[in-house]
């Protein structure tokens, strides 16, 4: 089965700096890659997804870049806010376009100091 | 996006009883649902996979008669954690794809503390 791995396990930055949380994946059968933003007691936020036809993808502060000759993708945050304080988690799962199941990495605590 | 709610977001039970976890997909349909529980500062674990008009799907290690799952309809799945043991608190989260895509919708989460 597929295994994701994550790192940073945790994360701070000064506020107005960039934060790079990095996944590696197994399963060459993946495809498709989302980010999930949970806050403290709250479920899970998708905040972006990438599909393995495409390279980078940005929205506002938000990137996401996939290698995936080397099984990596990387989430990348810009001009970070106190409120980008979070855990964050990549996920893993092949693309049908019916719902598979996610493989989640092992999250990132970013902390967003003033 | 699209949104799941879950109901109710906290509950507290005595050993031995039974607590039924409701997740609803609001404004689309959902024929697959999934179920999570998480423990503090830990990733999200894969429980089952709920298929609406047929068996729940589990994953390995997870006891099938203990947390049973019920897809009535395109919006409504529930876990009924049975026979409840301190062991079994936990955050259960649900979460719903958006039919024809991949992109997942969880729920706020269900905080269950068992006595």
């Amino acid at each position: 089965g597929e295994n994701v791995e994550q790192h940073p396990s945790t994360l701070s930055v000064q506020e107005g700096d960039s934060a790079v949380i990095k996944c590696t994946y197994s399963d060459s059968a993946s495809n498709y890659f989302p980010w999930y933003k949970q806050e403290l007691g709250k479920g899970p936020q998708l905040i972006i997804d990438i599909r393995s036809n495409v390279g980078e993808k940005k929205d506002q502060r938000i990137a996401v870049t996939l290698n995936k000759t080397a099984k990596h993708f990387s989430l990348h945050i810009t001009e970070t806010q106190p409120e980008d304080s979070a855990v964050y988690f990549c996920a893993a799962s092949p693309y049908t376009g019916g719902g598979n199941k996610l493989t989640f990495g092992t999250g990132t605590q970013l902390k967003v100091e003033l | 996006g699209a949104v799941v709610s879950q109901h109710p977001s906290r509950v507290i039970c005595k050993s031995g009883t039974s607590v039924k976890i409701e997740c609803r997909s609001l404004d689309f349909q959902a024929t697959t649902m999934f179920w999570y529980r998480q423990f503090p500062k830990q990733s999200l674990m894969l429980m089952a996979t709920s298929n609406e008009g047929s068996k729940a799907t589990y994953e390995q290690g997870v006891e099938k008669d203990k947390f049973l799952i019920n897809h009535a309809s395109l919006t409504l799945s529930t876990l009924t954690v049975t026979s409840a043991h301190p062991e079994d608190s936990s955050f259960y989260i649900c979460s719903a794809p958006k039919t024809g895509t991949d992109e997942q919708y969880f729920g706020p989460g269900t905080r269950l503390t068992v006595t």
